[in-house]
C-alpha cells in the first residue's frame, strides 16, 4: 500500500537542541497530521492540519501544511529525553475513494542525548 | 473513562491457522477502524466498519474480514495465515466514520511462525 515518504528515517540528537522533520506525498491530502508513537503503545495524535499554509503550534511542538497539500513539516523546539519515540506523519484525502482512511509514513525514530 | 482496549496484546499462531483479535472502542465512540503495524513501517489501513458495516477497504486480501457489533465493539479475523502476517495490528476508534480524530489503541502482537 501506498505509504508517504518521511524523512530522516532517524536522528540523534543532544537534548535541548531543535529538532526538524518532514514529510512528503505524490497525492493531494486534505489533511495532515502528525503522530507519535512509544514503544509498545499505539500511535498518540500530536498535531492536525486542515488548511494549505497553516502553521500549527503544540507547546514546544510546531507543524506546517505545505501550500501544494502535498507535504509537511514538524518542529520540536528545545528538544528533552522524553521527546524520544517514533513520530509519524499520516494524510486523510477527505474526498473521494478511501477519503477517511490515513496514509502513514514510515516514521522518524528521535532519540535525545542527555 | 476508558481508552480503546485490546486483546490479547501478543499471540503466536502457527501458519494457515485462523486468528480473532477484538477492539472496543473509546467510550463515546462509535467507529472502529484497523491497520496493520509491520516491523519498522507504519501504519496501514486495512478496513472501517460503522452502524455494523464495512465503510472503508483498504488493499488487504478476502482473508481479512472483519465485524462489528452493536455495542460498537470489533473484531478482526484473519484466515490461512501466513508469515507475512505477523505485525502489530492497532485498532482505532472515533465518533462518525469521516472524523480524523482517531484515538488507537495499544495493539495485538500476532506472530505467525
Amino acid at each position: 500500500g501506498q505509504q508517504l515518504n518521511q524523512s530522516p528515517q532517524s536522528m540523534f540528537i543532544q537534548e535541548g537542541e531543535d529538532v526538524s522533520m518532514n514529510c512528503t506525498s505524490s497525492s493531494i491530502f486534505n489533511t495532515w497530521l502528525w503522530y507519535k508513537q512509544d514503544p509498545g503503545e499505539g500511535p498518540v495524535l500530536l498535531i492536525a492540519l486542515y488548511k494549505a499554509g497553516e502553521l500549527t503550534s503544540n507547546g514546544r511542538l510546531t507543524a506546517q501544511f505545505g501550500i501544494t497539500r502535498k507535504d509537511s513539516f514538524l518542529n520540536i523546539s528545545a528538544s528533552i529525553p522524553s521527546d524520544v519515540g517514533i513520530y509519524f506523519c499520516a494524510g486523510q484525502k477527505g474526498s473521494g475513494a478511501g477519503s477517511y482512511q490515513l496514509t502513514f509514513g514510515k516514521g522518524t525514530k528521535l532519540s535525545v542525548i542527555p | 473513562d476508558a481508552g480503546v482496549t485490546q486483546s490479547p496484546t501478543h499471540l503466536i499462531k502457527t501458519r494457515g491457522q485462523q486468528v480473532t483479535l477484538r477492539c472496543s472502542p473509546k467510550s463515546g465512540h462509535d467507529t472502529v477502524s484497523w491497520y496493520q503495524q509491520a516491523l519498522g513501517q507504519g501504519p496501514q489501513f486495512i478496513f472501517q466498519y460503522y452502524e455494523e458495516e464495512e465503510r472503508q477497504r483498504g488493499n488487504f486480501p478476502d482473508r481479512f474480514s472483519g465485524h462489528q457489533f452493536p455495542n460498537y465493539s470489533s473484531e478482526l479475523n484473519v484466515n490461512a495465515l501466513l508469515l507475512g502476517d505477523s505485525a502489530l495490528y492497532l485498532c482505532a476508534s472515533s465518533l462518525g466514520w469521516r472524523s480524523y480524530g482517531y484515538t488507537f489503541g495499544s495493539g495485538t502482537r500476532l506472530t505467525v511462525v
